[in-house]
């Protein structure tokens, strides 16, 4: 069955850049979405149709997408970016699927 | 804004039916279409399925056979059916609102805080 991959964990220091991966075989005719999720909250949407940012959502958050890669990049990691990370997309017949996630670390 | 609440039982017995029931307000439910996620306990999110305003679902593959998704919308709500729960269904259950174009596809937008259901006897 199709998947969505990212890696399990990622670990930053304050104010350096960290990128989340998400690859799928479908991913280049299909848009990517990001979602941050802190601990025992609701997901927020970050990134949308691979790269634009909802109102609201800090400028150091940014999407790209190139073949069967979408990446999420976090230019200057703060303390509050600390979350999971979990990307979305459809697959060839119109089936919704979240990526595993990926845990950021900001230390 | 628009905003989403998940009502419902907290604890479910073994293949009895899981019920739930999302309330929209400060938005309208006749357009957009509407979501089910859900989050096992320490796991990732899993995509459910949604409901159009016109009462077009979609499923999950996995769950097809046990899911069925209704839709009010002169009530302002939405609803989650699930059959035959077991341990395995223990998750926490978002609803969210999708945004949907025939160019860009569809994805959950706005969510709810979520609700956490237990399959145990």
């Amino acid at each position: 069955s199709y998947e969505l991959t990212q890696p399990p964990s990622v670990s930053v220091s304050p104010g350096q850049t960290e990128r989340i991966t998400c690859s799928g075989d479908a991913l280049p005719k299909k848009y990517v979405y990001w979602y941050q999720q802190k601990s025992g909250q609701a997901p927020v949407l970050v990134i949308y149709e691979d790269n634009k940012r909802p109102a609201g959502v800090p400028e150091r958050f940014s999407g790209s997408s190139s073949g069967t890669m979408a990446t999420l990049t976090i230019s200057g990691a703060q303390m509050e970016d600390e979350a999971d990370y979990y990307c979305f997309s459809t697959d060839n017949s119109g089936k919704g699927l979240f990526g595993g996630g990926t845990k950021l670390t900001v230390l | 804004q628009v905003q989403l609440q998940e009502s419902g039982p907290g604890l479910v017995k073994p293949s009895e039916t899981l019920s739930l029931t999302c309330t929209v307000s400060g938005g309208t439910i006749n357009s957009d279409y509407w979501s089910w996620i859900r989050q096992s306990p320490g796991g990732g999110l899993k995509w459910i399925g949604y409901i159009s305003h016109s009462g077009h679902t979609n499923y999950l593959p996995s769950l097809r056979s046990r899911v069925t998704m209704s839709i009010d919308t002169s009530k302002t709500h939405f609803s989650l059916n699930l059959t035959s729960v077991t341990a395995a269904d223990t998750a926490v259950y978002f609803c969210a609102r999708v945004r949907y174009s025939d160019s860009a596809g569809y994805y959950p937008d706005s969510w709810g805080r979520g609700t956490l259901v237990s399959v145990s006897s």
